[in-house]
């Protein structure tokens, strides 16, 4: 079964914070990594992918990949109230994405 | 932009009837998928398409069937809907020659099975 674990959260943060989404896995085989924010009632968006173990910043938005942990992150730096959203790992081991269940994120005022 | 079309926001369907959701992408993308989400269960895969006429099982196939005909459409099929497929059913589309095979969603279909 291939698994890829979030915390389902809320996760609460004040705004200006950094918010950090974290994110397992179990095919050692995936080659990309991705991270989808989805608004209530939304289809999931593209934020931001990763292919190499590090660190990829756009933005307010960083993605880190360590293969070796099979742990993938997002941080998302002067996080705003509009950040309130689901967000969603999936993980790419052959040609369709594996999601994740999500993490809630809530950004307060 | 890519522009994944799903043809029905919203459907209410009656036990037992076949039921079909269509899903048109703009880009000439290759591959094509559909995804069914429920609240705790995630985003679940049930069918994809890699090209016309080809098809792959995902993870919760029983129940559906699909259709490829032409390279921009891809249509879910439920044979004979039952209550257990009140879901929102999203499509999605990719380029493989992009490098990294980024999935670009529709907007949704909410089905609701009576």
């Amino acid at each position: 079964q291939k698994e890829v674990e979030q915390n389902s959260g809320p996760l609460s943060v004040p705004e200006g914070a950094i918010a950090s989404l974290n994110c397992t896995y179990s095919d050692r085989g995936s080659q990309s990594f991705f991270w989808y924010r989805q608004y209530s009632g939304k289809s999931p968006e593209l934020i931001m992918f990763i292919y190499s173990n590090g660190d990829k910043e756009d933005g307010r938005f960083t993605a880190q990949l360590n293969k070796a942990s099979q742990y993938v992150s997002l941080l998302i730096r002067d996080s705003q109230p509009s950040d309130s959203a689901t967000y969603l790992c999936a993980v790419r081991p052959s040609w369709a994405l594996n999601f994740g269940k999500g993490t809630s994120l809530l950004v307060t005022p | 932009d890519v522009k994944v079309t799903q043809s029905s926001r919203y459907l209410v369907k009656r036990t037992g009837e076949k039921v079909f959701l269509e899903c048109v992408q703009d880009m000439d993308h290759e591959n094509m998928f559909w995804y069914r989400q429920d609240p705790g269960l995630g985003l679940r895969l049930i069918y994809f398409s890699y090209d016309v006429k080809m098809k792959e099982k995902g993870d919760i196939p029983e129940g559906y069937s699909v259709s490829r005909e032409k390279k921009e459409r891809f249509s879910l099929i439920l044979e004979s809907a039952s209550t257990n497929q009140t879901s929102m059913y999203l499509c999605a589309s990719s380029y493989t020659g992009s490098g990294a095979n980024v999935l670009t969603f529709g907007a949704g279909s909410r089905l609701t099975v009576l």
